[in-house]
């Protein structure tokens, strides 16, 4: 089956560095991925659209220039988390869509602690 | 857009009994309707999806039902296991076609199963 990875699982960092979280589609192509935000005991949130070759598409309230999305070929999108705060830290999962467009096949998230 | 609604947030029942999760959507035009689990820390998994040509879905001792002109549909768990606890998501998306359908997901449910 479709699989996506994503890298770091975990990071720490110090406030006001920046972060790039990477997400893999391991054995198929993604012209689009997506990426969500998941704080404690909440539900995923859409950030963002990830489309191959184009802009992002943000979801209202998230800092475009604040979540640097770059989708630089149809295997892999990154999440860049620039000048990070310790309300940045959270839960990052990204996904990618299966052939048909259903079926949203998730990595297995990046847990980012912000100091 | 589509706004998903989901209840209870958490739930306990004794091992062997049943469990349901109920959710709403406001959006019409949604067609496919996945449930999702996740485990802490770790990704969502695809449990069972329901499309909206159908009423009703069952895999072993999980079960959708799709209530279209209601806008509602639940998750049914039977003979519920202590593995069984998890958070559970419900979402809605309409899907136009392969390529980009992005998921609408419920605010979650908290499942123990006290052996």
């Amino acid at each position: 089956g479709a699989v996506v990875s994503q890298h770091p699982s975990w990071v720490i960092c110090k406030s006001g560095t920046s972060v790039k979280i990477e997400c893999r589609s391991l054995d198929f192509q993604a012209t689009t991925m997506f990426w969500y935000r998941q704080f404690p005991k909440q539900s995923l949130m859409l950030m963002a659209t990830s489309n191959e070759g184009s802009k992002a598409t943000y979801e209202q309230g998230v800092e475009k220039d604040k979540f640097l999305i770059n989708h630089a070929s149809l295997t892999l999108s990154t999440l860049t988390v620039t000048s990070a705060h310790p309300e940045d830290s959270s839960f990052y999962i990204c996904s990618a869509p299966g052939q048909g467009g259903e079926t949203q096949y998730f990595g297995p998230g990046t847990r980012l602690l912000v100091l | 857009g589509e706004n998903v609604e989901q209840h209870p947030s958490t739930l306990s029942v004794q091992e062997g009994d049943s469990a349901v999760i109920k959710c709403t959507y406001s959006d019409s035009a949604s067609n496919y309707f996945p449930w999702y689990k996740q485990e802490l820390g770790k990704r969502p998994q695809l449990i069972i999806d329901i499309r909206s040509n159908v009423g009703e879905k069952k895999d072993q001792r999980i079960a959708v039902t799709l209530n279209k002109t209601a806008k509602h549909f639940s998750l049914h768990i039977t003979e519920t296991q202590p593995e069984d606890s998890a958070v559970y998501f419900c979402a809605a998306i309409e899907v136009k076609g392969p390529g980009a359908n992005n998921l609408f997901f419920g605010t979650g449910t908290r499942l123990t199963v006290i052996p």
